[in-house]
């Protein structure tokens, strides 16, 4: 089976524009869950999606957004960059409540 | 809130075992897991724990639980110099229906040759 892809692998924004991160979980997988990795606070839990349902949500500010397709693909959206929105965004799948596979994660760069 | 904390650094012989500690608090955990990260790249699972059990062995990697005092340990024998990378515990809190893993800062393994 394919592991969990993410789309893009890097990106350059500017502040005050949005950015669109899309994740692709591994077949049969319909949990997807998101997470915020930076050197200063580590790895933080964003979201989860299951059946294109959000089930649970981290404590981040409304300017973080996802959703969930039929086809379990999921994508997140933030908007109105700031700096600190520099970092790692990884993107996990699994079955159910089974072990959390990770991709390879999308590196965001704000200036 | 609940906090998973692991020691910053260790650095080890290759071929000496490598023992990476872990503490957590929420007791209600239902499973403990093991990510590794390398430069660039995402999390790597390596293994898991029931948090009714005490040991889990997977080859080369020995996991302990010891649930009354909230400590995890992750034994890597033979350390080679590929082993060289991060190391997260995670411990997976219920609720609902709902599944949030919470990592530890993280170890920075270095296997010196």
């Amino acid at each position: 089976k394919a592991g969990v892809t993410q789309t893009p692998r890097y990106l350059i924004k500017t502040r005050g524009q949005q950015v669109t991160l899309s994740c692709s979980p591994i077949s049969g997988h319909r949990s997807v869950s998101w997470y915020q990795q930076t050197p200063g606070q580590g790895l933080q839990f964003l979201f989860e999606y299951f059946s294109e349902t959000q089930r649970n949500k981290g404590n981040f500010p409304g300017r973080f957004s996802g959703r969930q397709f039929s086809n379990s693909r999921s994508e997140m959206n933030v908007s109105t960059l700031e700096l600190g929105d520099s970092a790692l965004y990884l993107c996990a799948s699994s079955y159910g409540k089974d072990t959390q596979y990770f991709g390879p994660g999308t590196r965001l760069t704000v200036l | 809130g609940e906090d998973v904390e692991q020691s910053l650094f260790l650095s080890v012989r290759e071929g000496d075992s490598s023992v990476i500690n872990c503490t957590y608090t929420d007791s209600s955990s239902t499973y403990l897991y093991w990510y590794k990260q390398e430069p660039g790249a995402g999390l790597q699972l390596l293994t898991y724990i029931f948090s009714n059990m005490d040991m889990k062995q997977d080859q080369r990697l020995t996991v302990l639980l010891n649930k009354k005092d909230k400590h995890l340990s992750l034994r890597i024998a033979d350390t080679q110099t590929g082993d060289s990378a991060i190391y997260f515990c995670a411990e997976n809190i219920p609720s609902g229906s709902a599944r949030q893993l919470t990592f530890g800062s993280g170890t920075q393994l270095t296997v010196l040759p």
